[in-house]
């Protein structure tokens, strides 16, 4: 079963119109991270959360902000997409820094 | 800033031995992984170390020395299955998790 679920897998939204991504996860787990892939590279940390902690990375734009009312879930808010920000968008949970990170199968956004 | 540094590409024969490179820069580091990212997939654990030295998991071993911010990965009797990027990823004191620049690898016949 999977154990960290994100939705929904293909997502398209138009020009500078508000998406929401969503991440669930069943371990319970403290910590949960957003990252975001452009092809061919490597996954980069928008934010993570250390359980309601929030910890945003010095170079993620204003543009995405992120919201985890629980500890199952959470939620990557892009409030005005732009053509660059299509991307896959891949969620993760650890127990802790010297854990293993499960990933979710990532939503892939495109822009129109 | 982190940093994390691999080769971009590698190319290895079927059967044979290969060793992925990792060498980071961070601070409050606490521990390296390896990950494997089949193309449209998502990133898998394929082992972990915190301490130094040599950590084998089945066909798959990790190496890290902390004196060198060095790691790698060693893959043993590649499989045509093993032709995928291989990331390798820092975690810190401040549950930051950061992944390298990512290396191709591809198996040949």
């Amino acid at each position: 079963d999977a154990m960290v679920i994100q939705n929904p897998r293909y997502q398209v939204t138009q020009f500078g119109k508000p998406v929401t991504l969503s991440c669930s996860q069943t371990l319970n787990h403290n910590v949960m991270y957003w990252y975001q892939q452009k092809s061919s590279q490597a996954p980069k940390l928008l934010f993570h959360y250390y359980d309601k902690d929030f910890n945003n990375e010095a170079d993620t734009p204003d543009n995405f902000q992120s919201r985890r009312p629980n500890t199952s879930f959470c939620f990557l808010d892009i409030r005005s997409p732009g053509l660059g920000d299509a991307a896959m968008y891949l969620c993760a949970t650890t127990g802790g820094r010297n854990t293993e990170a499960f990933f979710g199968q990532g939503t892939r956004l495109t822009v129109v | 800033g982190q940093s994390l540094e691999q080769p971009s590409e590698v190319t290895a024969v079927e059967g044979a031995i290969v060793q992925i490179n990792c060498t980071y820069q961070t601070s409050g580091f606490y521990g390296l992984s390896w990950y494997q990212q089949h193309d449209g997939g998502a990133p898998t654990f394929l082992s972990y170390n915190a301490l130094d030295g040599l950590e084998e998991t089945g066909r798959f071993s990790s190496f890290l020395s902390r004196s060198d911010s060095y790691g790698y990965l060693l893959l043993q009797e590649l499989q045509m299955k093993d032709s995928a990027s291989y990331f390798c990823a820092i975690s810190n004191t401040g549950n930051q998790f950061y992944f390298g620049t990512g290396t191709s690898l591809t198996v040949i016949p």
